[in-house]
This record gives structure tokens, C-alpha cells and sequence, in this order.
């Protein structure tokens, strides 16, 4: 069965510092996706950032880049220079068919000024 | 503006009092689905719908029902709520786009709609 982890509830970075956020998963398929969600207090899911199981580099988008180690099954999310307004609870996702997309529990982000 | 709409954004009710939440999309999506958001738990699937008049269980249908009569609609309907169907609920749509046989679609998302049965 698919699963998804984090196992960091929460997380505390200086403003413009980096900070990773863990995702580890589970599957026996060899073609996924892997995604990271952002959700502010307001609630909203916005979409960051995306890797497939067979894209070679690490994707970025801006100041979001997904640390990918498929042998080590992980799919970190890597934000460097945090903003105060970085702090919201962030997902990771994997999707291994159209009925199978599973989120992991979350991990709160706050940004300290 | 390309968007996933959700009515209503907050509602109260009372056990067994049928409800529906609607959802709507403007980007011509062939994929919808319905999340349930709880506390410690992520999203989890209750529904999904490949295309009009295909609808299929996620991980927790139980107590919800769906129907997908026109592309841009996806109501999900609670017959008989139940306390336990107390939480946060998304509906998202999505191109469902393919590259090397792995699924590239990003998920749009509704801004959610937060369900109270008491």
C-alpha cells in the first residue's frame, strides 16, 4: 500500500534562513508523483512543487527546490531565504494513479523575524 | 480567472439533516475529486470522477454520495450526516496529464468548505 510521511509536526526557522521539511514515502510502483502543498491559516491548498519518479534533476520553483533520494524513498522540501510569510502547514503528497493520491499528516512551518 | 468554487465555505447542522456541497470548476478539468481534511491525518480521498457520469470510492467514501452530471460540477452530497463527518472539506479538479507513463497533473483546489454536525 501507498503511504506518506513527515514526521516533523512542527518546525521553527529564522527569517532568511533555509529549512527542510521531510517527506519519506512507501510505494512498489515504479511511476509516481511526488508533490508539496502549502497551506496558509486563510486555509487554501496552494500547489509548490512537483518531481516525477523518473525526472533525473531535482525540481525548483523560486525559492522551493524538492530534494529527491529515490533509493532512500525521500522527497524533502528545501526553502531557502524564509519569509515570515513561508509559516503555514505544508503537505507532501505522492500520486500513484488517478485513484491514488495519498497526503502525509502535515509538518507547521513557523518563521521566527 | 481560472478557479475551483465551493458553496458554502461554512455550514452547521444538526445529525441526519441531508446536505450538499457544491463544486465548481472553470478550467475545463476532465478529473475531480473530494478530500476530507481531519487534524493529524493529511487529506483523504472520498470521492473521484474521470470524467462526466464516472464517479468512483476513495480511501473514505463511506456516508458520502457523488454524482458528476456536467464536467464542471462535483456535488458531494451527505444523505444522513453524522458528528463524525465533522471536518474540512476539499474539492479539487485537475487535467489528469501523463509524462512517461507517470501522472504530472497538479490538483487545483477549491478553498474549502469547514462542516460542523452536531
Amino acid at each position: 500500500a501507498q503511504k506518506i510521511t513527515q514526521t516533523q509536526p512542527g518546525m521553527f526557522v529564522q527569517e532568511k534562513e533555509a529549512v527542510t521539511l521531510d517527506c519519506t514515502y512507501d510505494t512498489s510502483d515504479p511511476s509516481y508523483g511526488l508533490f508539496w502543498y502549502k497551506q496558509p491559516s486563510s486555509g487554501e491548498m496552494i500547489f509548490l512543487i512537483y518531481q516525477g519518479s523518473y525526472d533525473q534533476q531535482n525540481a525548483t520553483e523560486g525559492r522551493y527546490s524538492l530534494n529527491f533520494q529515490k533509493a532512500r524513498k525521500s522527497a524533502n522540501l528545501v526553502i531557502s531565504a524564509s519569509q515570515l510569510g513561508d509559516s503555514a502547514m505544508y503537505f507532501c503528497a505522492m500520486r500513484v494513479s488517478l485513484r491514488d493520491m495519498r497526503f502525509g499528516a502535515g509538518t507547521r512551518l513557523t518563521v521566527k523575524p | 480567472e481560472a478557479q475551483v468554487t465551493q458553496n458554502p465555505r461554512y455550514l452547521i447542522t444538526v445529525t441526519g439533516k441531508k446536505l450538499t456541497v457544491t463544486c465548481s470548476q472553470n478550467m475545463n478539468h476532465e478529473y475531480m475529486s473530494w478530500y476530507r481534511q481531519d487534524p493529524g491525518l493529511g487529506l483523504r480521498q472520498i470521492y473521484y470522477s474521470m470524467n462526466v457520469e464516472v464517479t468512483d470510492k476513495g480511501d473514505v467514501p463511506e456516508g458520502y454520495k457523488v454524482s458528476r452530471k456536467e464536467k464542471r460540477n462535483f456535488p458531494l452530497i451527505l444523505e444522513s450526516p453524522s458528528p463524525n463527518q465533522t471536518s474540512l472539506y476539499f474539492c479539487a479538479s485537475s487535467l489528469s496529464s501523463t509524462s512517461g507513463g507517470v501522472l504530472t497533473d497538479t490538483q487545483y483546489f477549491g478553498p474549502g468548505t469547514r462542516l460542523t454536525v452536531l
